[in-house]
């Protein structure tokens, strides 16, 4: 089973529409949890940490199942500069970030 | 706000030739990485460095890649030999050392793209 896993898309979602990612990882032991947003040949970038409670930043929310060793991403009144390939993340230990594949995403106008 | 930098932006090499990578982590960054990304795949972990020591490294990172911090500023990627899936693109980050002893949040820089012919 990979490490981390992802549904690769392209998620293909009309301008305003709510769009959700899920992702999966394998490794109890993870400690903490990302979403980062990578533009195409750009470095990845930082969109939310993830906590078990839940948190919401804006129009994004995030979601953890630590039972079910499961991620989420909520996009909400999705925007066209929302286009970008979005990429689950997992701490093992304070090393390494392990990543997923990433799901492409894109929002039409 | 403080950016991580990377340089060059593109490098192009012979199979076999050494090359180095540069990075300038964010200024009052203790902990460094490399991370690589292969056209069309996943980012994925190289090395980790932190007081002057690498404290991880993946099972790419073999022989042929090393890392130092040479200066108070710069943190060098270099392979020896290069080979053509060394072919990517190669992230540097560099993340804070935050309360509770713990590290903060990785900052990716732009990149170089590598390309071995």
């Amino acid at each position: 089973r990979k490490e981390v896993e992802q549904d690769p898309g392209p998620f293909n979602v009309p301008e305003g529409a709510t769009v959700a990612f899920n992702c999966t990882y394998s490794n109890s032991a993870s400690q903490s949890f990302f979403w980062y947003r990578q533009d195409c040949r750009k470095e990845p970038k930082l969109l939310m940490s993830v906590y078990s409670s839940g948190n919401e930043d804006g129009r994004f929310t995030a979601q953890l199942n630590r039972a079910s060793q499961y991620i989420s991403l909520l996009i909400r009144d999705s925007k066209l500069s929302d286009s970008a390939t979005y990429l689950c993340a997992v701490n093992i230990r304070d090393d390494k970030i392990i990543f997923g594949k990433g799901t492409r995403l894109h929002i039409l106008p | 706000e403080p950016e991580v930098t990377q340089t060059p932006s593109h490098q192009v090499t012979q199979m076999g030739q050494e090359v180095i990578l540069r990075c300038v982590p964010i200024s009052n960054h203790l902990y460094f990485y490399w991370y690589r990304q292969i056209l069309g795949q996943k980012v994925e972990f190289l090395v980790s460095f932190y007081n002057n020591e690498i404290s991880e490294k993946s099972e790419i990172f073999d022989d042929q890649f090393s890392v130092e911090r040479p200066d108070g500023s710069n943190f060098t990627l270099k392979i020896r030999s290069t080979k053509l899936e060394d072919s990517a693109m190669y992230f540097c980050a560099s993340s804070a050392l935050v309360a509770g002893g713990q590290r903060g949040t990785q900052y990716f820089g732009p990149g170089t793209r590598l390309t071995v012919l």
